[in-house]
């Protein structure tokens, strides 16, 4: 069972930063925070992960609460590229793909 | 780099014919997922084999039964299939290690789009 919670769905401006939220009241200390996203049809693609501290790679920035209770993964410019389902992901040992949010990005 | 390879990509049969899936991980990636996605449906979790041994067990149907060989590549055999079986089958593939701090990103294949006709 997913224990996240995402929007189903979101647009940004083409070039503007997108902010793409994810609850998980219930996330457990050994737990840590996996992003992905699937562009439509393809494999699922890794983004980015983290425990506690903020992090920060070439697609993108996570952003997580001190009480690890939600996150915020930011795609700093948006492109048309960047349109996909974005699945926030947290377990110990598996992946297992929740409700995503439909991110639009719009020309 | 190299990829995850699967093989076929696009696969037909009819009902109650078997199919047999292949994945190629990425070299000395130790680990090896199966997912299925049905239309419209988020992926989910089928089973996964670490270092040849099944690690995990999802919502596999008892139908359906997988290995990892020595070279590590991974089968998913499907027997009795049925029109529901219709879906995109992925692989994807880590590099466990034996770590024990949670698991490590999982690098998906392109594939396989298995029809039940």
């Amino acid at each position: 069972d997913a224990k996240t919670t995402q929007p189903p769905s979101m647009d940004c401006a083409e070039g503007r930063a997108a902010n793409l939220p994810c609850n998980h009241s219930t996330i457990s200390g050994n737990e840590y925070v996996y992003w992905y996203r699937q562009i439509h049809s393809q494999g699922p693609q890794y983004i980015i992960h983290g425990l506690k501290n903020n992090e920060t790679n070439e697609m993108a920035s996570l952003i997580i609460t001190e009480d690890r209770k939600s996150s915020t993964l930011i795609l700093p410019h948006a492109t048309l590229r960047d349109t996909a389902v974005y699945y926030c992901i947290v377990n110990y040992d598996k992946v297992i793909f929740g409700p995503g949010t439909s991110l639009s990005v719009i020309p | 780099a190299a990829g995850v390879i699967q093989s076929p990509r696009h696969l037909i049969k009819e009902k109650r014919e078997t199919a047999t899936l292949k994945c190629y991980p990425i070299p000395r990636h130790d680990t090896v997922y199966w997912y299925q996605q049905g239309p419209g449906q988020d992926p989910q979790f089928l089973i996964s084999f670490y270092e040849k041994m099944q690690s995990d067990k999802g919502s596999i149907p008892d139908r359906f039964s997988a290995q990892q060989f020595s070279d590590y590549h991974s089968e998913l055999n499907m027997s009795s299939l049925e029109l529901g079986d219709s879906a995109l089958y992925f692989c994807a593939s880590s590099w466990d290690g034996g770590w024990a701090g949670g698991y490590n990103e999982q690098f998906f294949g392109p594939g396989t789009r298995l029809t039940v006709l």
